[in-house]
């Protein structure tokens, strides 16, 4: 599986945007890009997905490099609510399991 | 609402004990998964099962079983509990088809092996 590189923590304030960034430079063609978060105590959730254009979701959008090497998370108005760990995920087209890296811990302050 | 439930949010056990964690969906979901979240690992695919009766492995299977005799539901297996097997245990489940289905995951047991 093709690996994903996340800084481990960020912070930011509510009501600002966030952009949460992850490499991917051996990223093959038929790779597509998932973004999942997990709350605390929760499960993780899905976020949002792409394979190479930018995409958009009500609860974020998605940027990906012309190159496919690098994408960002981009969350518009952070609130409290969105504190959690942020996984970028590499899924080939034809499988069925995600592999998760350690993620970026996202601090929401008020 | 999709669901996917998971029968304990904690349990407590002892080692040797033979221990079974069960997970239903309500989605009709052919995937269903097991995973173990531990510090500084991240989570980690133990099973998968895309049908019924059907299973794979995934990254760390050893020491553990699982059964899927209905399609919404999917039992993990600790055959004899060992204490290196204390985790959060997330079950997820998602459709076959398309490379782009998301996982939908139950909200976790903490397992706990004494």
């Amino acid at each position: 599986d093709a690996k994903t590189t996340q800084p481990n923590s960020m912070e930011s304030n509510e009501e600002e945007p966030v952009h949460l960034p992850c490499n991917h430079s051996t990223i093959s063609g038929t790779d597509y890009i998932h973004w999942y978060r997990q709350l605390p105590s929760q499960g993780p959730e899905y976020v949002i997905h792409g394979l190479t254009s930018n995409v958009n979701n009500r609860m974020a959008s998605l940027a990906i490099a012309e190159d496919r090497k690098s994408s960002t998370l981009i969350l518009h108005r952070a609130t409290l609510r969105d504190a959690a760990v942020y996984y970028c995920i590499l899924r080939d087209g034809g499988a069925q399991k995600l592999v998760f890296g350690q993620g970026t811990r996202l601090t929401i302050n008020p | 609402d999709v669901k996917v439930t998971q029968s304990s949010r904690y349990l407590v056990k002892r080692t040797g004990e033979k221990v079974f964690l069960e997970c239903v969906q309500d989605m009709d979901h052919e995937n269903m998964f097991w995973y173990r979240q531990d510090p500084g690992l991240g989570l980690r695919l133990i099973y998968f099962s895309y049908d019924v009766k059907m299973k794979e492995k995934g990254d760390i299977p050893e020491g553990y079983s699982v059964s899927r005799e209905k399609k919404e539901r999917f039992s993990l297996i600790l055959e004899s509990a060992s204490t290196n097997q204390t985790s959060m245990y997330l079950c997820a489940s998602s459709l076959l088809e398309g490379a782009y289905n998301e996982q939908f995951f139950g909200p976790g047991t903490r397992l706990t092996v004494l």
